[in-house]
């Protein structure tokens, strides 16, 4: 079974420019899921949809971050414009539906400059 | 504010010896605490998780102590080997499809 799938896996940018990462669930997980994981943390939920509808982006930073999760599938997230503190790596997460484990890809590393 | 705090930071073990790395929670809602493993480059993978009616479970070398009175919860690594070093997270959630709250991560290296 392929796993979920991330790209790009390396990102730099400049503050101030815009960068968007791609995320591909496990066939048939309803539930998706952006986290964030800054160096030496744990990873930070920044959106979960179920199917192509928002459950929780009560931590996602509205002014410079936007999502979507397009026909319920493949999602995208967005930064614009970027900040120094962005540098992270973005992890997806997706699961069969909520209350199942959560898979996680290989995140994409972003590094704003 | 950091919904679980977890300790030791860093922790270097012998190979054959037991890893101990321990997690604390205030929330009383939680009902799902799960270890994840993550190796450089990779996505956390889940690794064990627990629910607050049993107080201990077991899978091979890994164990997961539970105290709900002391909110308080425990990952046990017997017979550690080199190929465990990695960094392990605990996290909680209200049901496990949830909003994973994750603590900020053990460093463990498995010595020779």
């Amino acid at each position: 079974e392929a796993g979920v799938a991330q790209s790009p896996r390396y990102k730099i940018i400049e503050k101030r420019q815009s960068v968007a990462f791609w995320c591909n669930p496990i066939s048939g997980h309803a539930t998706l899921y952006w986290y964030q994981q800054i160096l030496g943390q744990g990873p930070k939920l920044l959106i979960q949809f179920q199917n192509n509808g928002v459950v929780d982006d009560s931590q996602l930073p509205k002014d410079r971050f936007s999502a979507e999760r397009l026909k319920g599938v493949d999602s995208t997230l967005k930064i614009q414009p970027a900040k120094l503190e962005d540098s992270a790596v973005y992890l997806c997460a997706s699961s069969l539906g909520q209350g199942n484990e959560q898979f996680f890809g290989p995140g994409t590393r972003l590094t704003v400059l | 504010q950091q919904q679980v705090k977890q300790s030791p930071q860093s922790l270097i073990v012998q190979k054959g010896g037991i890893s101990i790395i321990n997690c604390a929670y205030e929330n009383t809602a939680f009902d799902y605490f799960p270890w994840y493993q993550q190796f450089p480059g990779k996505g956390p993978a889940l690794l064990i998780a627990i629910r607050p009616d049993v107080s201990e479970k077991k899978e091979g070398r890994f164990t997961i102590s539970f105290n709900k009175s002391a909110k308080q919860f425990s990952l046990h690594i017997m017979d550690s080997q080199p190929g465990d070093s990695a960094t392990y997270f605990c996290a909680a959630s209200i049901n496990s499809g949830y909003a994973l709250n994750f603590g900020k991560g053990t460093s463990l290296l498995v010595t020779p």
